[in-house]
């Protein structure tokens, strides 16, 4: 079974430019959840999907959006690029069954955003 | 909130030694979720393990051991007879909301470098 897969592993932008990341999921698995990781803060939440739907949400600015398909892919999107957003973008998937919590979470390589 | 603390910044051994990797977490609920996360160099977060608030069992796998102990809020990771192959960055999380897959609460992280 293919895993997580993010594109692009890399990218390079410049302040102000607006940046989409795209993950796919685990075949099957319909909960997408996207983590932040930089040397300063380390890995942190930013938002989960679920039926296209979002249903939680870290303590990021708006700037920083998202959404899933309903294939269960899912984007994020962020605009106005500052430097401090250069980080490594993490993709997780995992089944959900109602009713069920913190089910085991599948990660992507990452996609790794250089803002200059 | 919930909070994850990894103390140990860095650890170094030698081949064929024991380590044991620290966690503390803190968190009001009463139904929440552990999990160990392995980062290699390629920055890919591979899945070790998840207990649930009810299972103090400690488990085992080959070389691999977790304690569990609610008496001190702890969950921490051994590695038996360290291989250059356990180098990488371990994660210890927390996911403590009902009814959420995601919103995993991470540490800072123990890099391990096991040498010849």
């Amino acid at each position: 079974k293919a895993g997580v897969t993010q594109t692009p592993r890399y990218l390079i932008k410049t302040r102000g430019q607006q940046v989409t990341l795209s993950c796919s999921p685990i075949s099957g698995h319909r909960s997408v959840s996207w983590y932040q990781q930089t040397p300063g803060q380390g890995l942190q939440f930013l938002f989960e999907y679920f039926s296209e739907t979002q249903r939680n949400k870290g303590n990021f600015p708006g700037r920083f959006s998202g959404r899933q398909f309903s294939n269960s892919r899912s984007e994020m999107n962020v605009s106005t690029l500052e430097l401090g957003d250069s980080a490594l973008y993490l993709c997780a998937s995992s089944l959900f069954t109602s009713g069920r919590a913190s089910n085991e979470q599948f990660f992507g390589p990452g996609t790794r955003l250089t803002v200059l | 909130a919930q909070k994850v603390t990894q103390a140990q910044t860095e650890i170094s051994v030698v081949e064929k030694e024991d380590v044991t990797l620290d966690c503390v977490y803190e968190t009001r609920d009463t139904t929440y979720y552990l999990f160990w996360y392995k980062q290699p160099p390629s920055g890919e977060l591979v899945f070790l393990i998840r207990r649930n608030s009810f299972d103090e069992q400690n488990e085992i796998s080959g070389r691999y051991s977790w304690n569990f102990q609610k008496s001190t809020s702890s969950f921490n990771f051994t590695i038996t007879a360290s291989q250059v192959v356990d180098s990488a960055v371990y994660f210890c999380a927390l996911s403590a909301e009902a009814g959420t897959a995601s919103k995993l609460t991470f540490g800072t992280g123990t890099r391990l470098q096991v040498t010849l």
